[in-house]
């Protein structure tokens, strides 16, 4: 159980283009989703939570408008890079909050690279 | 906000031979301890967790302790094997924060 997926697993795309990664929840609902921003050798960077039905919040530095992030049911989040440039390039990791009461594990999804040309 | 530390950053070790990889954290309301293992290109898996009012846990190979007072828990690995090899990141989180704050993160060589 506590399977999280990622579509899709590598994406390459020109300049100034639009990519959307999606996240799933596979066999449990997350009201909570979150997504992260991993460099090579480097720890994981969280971008945004996201909450099922509301706006994400955002961490400092992190723009809002290019990096939109939709969490329209418990069990799907999107984050959708808008025009990218090559410096968006990197690893980009979602993880899920189980739903339950008490329930603190966090499960991560296998990641997506993504690389701008 | 939560500070993370991990040590150390790279850990050799031989088959057989037992790897230690310690945390410690600034927020005395962080109460959830969770490890993840990181193989290349892949995402982190969650192998072990312990909440604060627990001192000690264990899973088979793997066991993790927790010193609340002094704000440290460390991941204990024994009879360590080659596909052990991979990232290993501590991080913690308090009830009150969803998000959880990462360490840097250990690369555990475990060499045949």
């Amino acid at each position: 159980g506590a399977v999280v997926s990622q579509h899709p697993s590598r994406v390459i795309c020109k300049s100034g283009t639009s990519v959307k990664i999606e996240c799933r929840s596979l066999d449990f609902q997350a009201t909570t989703m979150f997504w992260y921003r991993q460099f090579p050798k480097q720890s994981l960077m969280l971008m945004a939570t996201s909450n099922e039905g509301s706006k994400a919040t955002y961490e400092q530095g992190v723009e809002k408008d290019k990096f939109l992030i939709n969490h329209a049911s418990l069990t799907l989040s999107t984050l959708t890079v808008t025009s990218a440039h090559p410096e968006d390039s990197s690893f980009y990791i979602c993880s899920a909050r189980v739903s339950t009461s008490g329930g603190r594990e966090q499960y991560f999804g296998p990641g997506t690279r993504l690389t701008v040309t | 906000g939560e500070n993370v530390e991990q040590h150390p950053s790279t850990l050799s070790v031989q088959e057989g031979d037992s790897a230690v990889i310690k945390c410690t954290y600034s927020d005395s309301a962080s109460n959830y301890f969770p490890w993840y293992k990181q193989e290349l290109g892949k995402g982190p898996q969650l192998i072990i967790d312990i909440r604060s009012n627990v001192g000690e846990k264990k899973d088979q190979r793997i066991a993790v302790t927790l010193n609340k007072t002094a704000k440290h828990f460390s991941l204990h690995i024994t009879e360590t094997q080659p596909e052990d090899s991979a990232v290993y990141f501590c991080a913690a989180r308090s009830d009150s924060g969803y998000a959880l704050n990462f360490g840097k993160g250990t690369s555990l060589l475990v060499t045949p």
